[in-house]
């Protein structure tokens, strides 16, 4: 059973370009979360989706993030125009149900690098 | 709101010796707390849960943690590090009704020494 899967591993983007990172889910999770850890510090939620709907994105910046979990394909979350800040590692989660019992099983992440 | 801090950014220790890693919570409500481990580029692995019931909780390669409330604390201890067990460990807490957002602390890294 293959666990959660993120790619790129890498990604190596100039300002003001387009970033789109993808995970795919462990097998029969519909529920996908993304955390982003900057340098030297903890991991920071951003956003919870299930398939087709945001449950809560109340740690997404407000402007150039989005994320979306279609009913077919992996989540992606997509940063416009980033910017030296936005490096970072980004980490996807997913867990089988909703409740806060329900272990988060990670990702390897993607780390982002803005030239 | 609930929080966690980790005191102590960076931990060595001799192999064979205690380990101790810090983690106090802060929370309105009964928490249920988490210690996480990542090792150098890759996610992290979940070593042991905290969930209401029993307070001494057992989890994976030989780690073990207490909760106790009085406290506001969940240690997190092994009793003989190996060197395998260097690695950055994150504790986590989330709350009945915060839905599943992890909050994360700021992680501590364990350095074993021969």
């Amino acid at each position: 059973n293959a666990g959660v899967m993120q790619n790129p591993r890498h990604l190596v983007r100039r300002r003001g370009q387009e970033a789109r990172l993808r995970c795919s889910p462990m097998k029969g999770h519909s529920h996908v979360y993304w955390y982003r850890q900057l340098p030297e510090e903890g991991l920071k939620f951003m956003v919870y989706l299930q398939k087709e709907n945001i449950i809560d994105e109340s740690g997404m910046p407000k402007e150039r993030f989005s994320a979306e979990f279609p009913k077919e394909g992996p989540s992606i979350l997509r940063i416009q125009q980033v910017v030296r800040g936005d490096s970072a590692a980004y980490f996807c989660a997913s867990s089988e149900q909703k409740g806060v019992l329900e272990t988060q099983y990670f990702g390897p992440g993607t780390r982002l690098l803005v030239l | 709101a609930q929080s966690v801090t980790q005191l102590g950014s960076h931990v060595s220790v001799s192999e064979g010796a205690l380990v101790l890693l810090r983690c106090n919570y802060s929370s309105s409500v009964p928490p249920y707390l988490f210690w996480y481990v990542q090792y150098p580029n890759q996610g992290l692995q979940l070593l042991l849960k905290y969930t209401s019931a029993a307070t001494l909780v057992k989890g994976i390669n030989g780690f073990e943690a207490e909760f106790k409330k009085s406290e506001t604390s969940f240690h997190l201890t092994k009793p003989s590090a190996h060197m395998s067990d260097a690695a950055e460990y994150f504790c986590a807490v989330t709350l009945n009704n915060a839905g599943n957002m992890l909050t994360f602390g700021g992680g501590t890294r364990l350095m074993v020494k021969p």
